[in-house]
């Protein structure tokens, strides 16, 4: 049983450019939710995506949007990148947004800016 | 404003020896508490949770004690072993699935 899975593993952009971050939830999920973890520090919440829409967000900017597609998988993407956007970027599935079933978290992509 | 905070930052225990981390919240309508485990270049994997309405949860060597009046919960690790050299995040949210709210973080060292 595949856990969350996230591509790239590694991503190395300018600043000014744009990323695009993808991930597939754990099989039977179909809640996704991103978070930014900076070096040294604990997940910060960007937003969560049920049925294709964004059901909730986190203290981000504009900048960053996302997509839900109808088999679950979600992108993050992040325009007009800044240095101070380098972090690992996580997806975490659910089963259910509000269904009081745990997070699991995949192993991330990490996103430096030059 | 941090709603969740956690210490020590760092900890040093020696193999066999008892680890505990502490964590504190703010916000009264948290009802779910989760620990996570992260090793490097790896994402935070679900340790143990509990939910406020015990004081008290065990799984292995690992217990999460709860203080509701006090708004403090702490992971305890029992016979701590080499192997669970890693970082520790403690969490919170509101009904369990919705956005997570974490700690910075306790980087723990085990020593032979």
């Amino acid at each position: 049983d595949a856990g969350v899975t996230q591509s790239p593993t590694h991503l190395i952009k300018t600043r000014g450019q744009q990323v695009t971050l993808r991930c597939s939830p754990k099989s039977g999920h179909d809640t996704v939710s991103w978070y930014q973890q900076a070096l040294g520090q604990g997940p910060q919440f960007i937003f969560q995506y049920y049925e294709e829409e964004e059901r909730q967000r986190g203290n981000f900017p504009d900048r960053f949007s996302g997509h839900q597609f109808p088999n679950y998988s979600s992108e993050l993407n992040v325009n007009a990148l800044l240095l101070g956007d380098s972090a690992l970027y996580l997806c975490a599935s659910s089963p259910g947004p509000r269904n009081n079933q745990p997070q699991h978290f995949g192993d991330g992509t990490r996103l430096s800016i030059l | 404003q941090q709603q969740v905070k956690q210490s020590p930052q760092s900890l040093i225990v020696q193999k066999g020896g008892i680890s505990i981390i502490n964590c504190a919240y703010e916000n009264t309508a948290f009802d779910y508490f989760p620990w996570y485990q992260q090793f490097p270049g790896k994402g935070p994997a679900l340790l143990i949770a509990i939910r406020p309405d015990v004081s008290e949860k065990k799984e292995g060597r690992f217990t999460i004690s709860f203080n509701k009046s006090a708004k403090q919960f702490s992971l305890h690790i029992m016979d701590s072993q080499p192997g669970d050299s890693a970082t520790y995040f403690c969490a919170a949210s509101i009904a369990g699935n919705t956005p997570l709210v974490f700690g910075k973080g306790t980087r723990l060292s085990v020593i032979a």
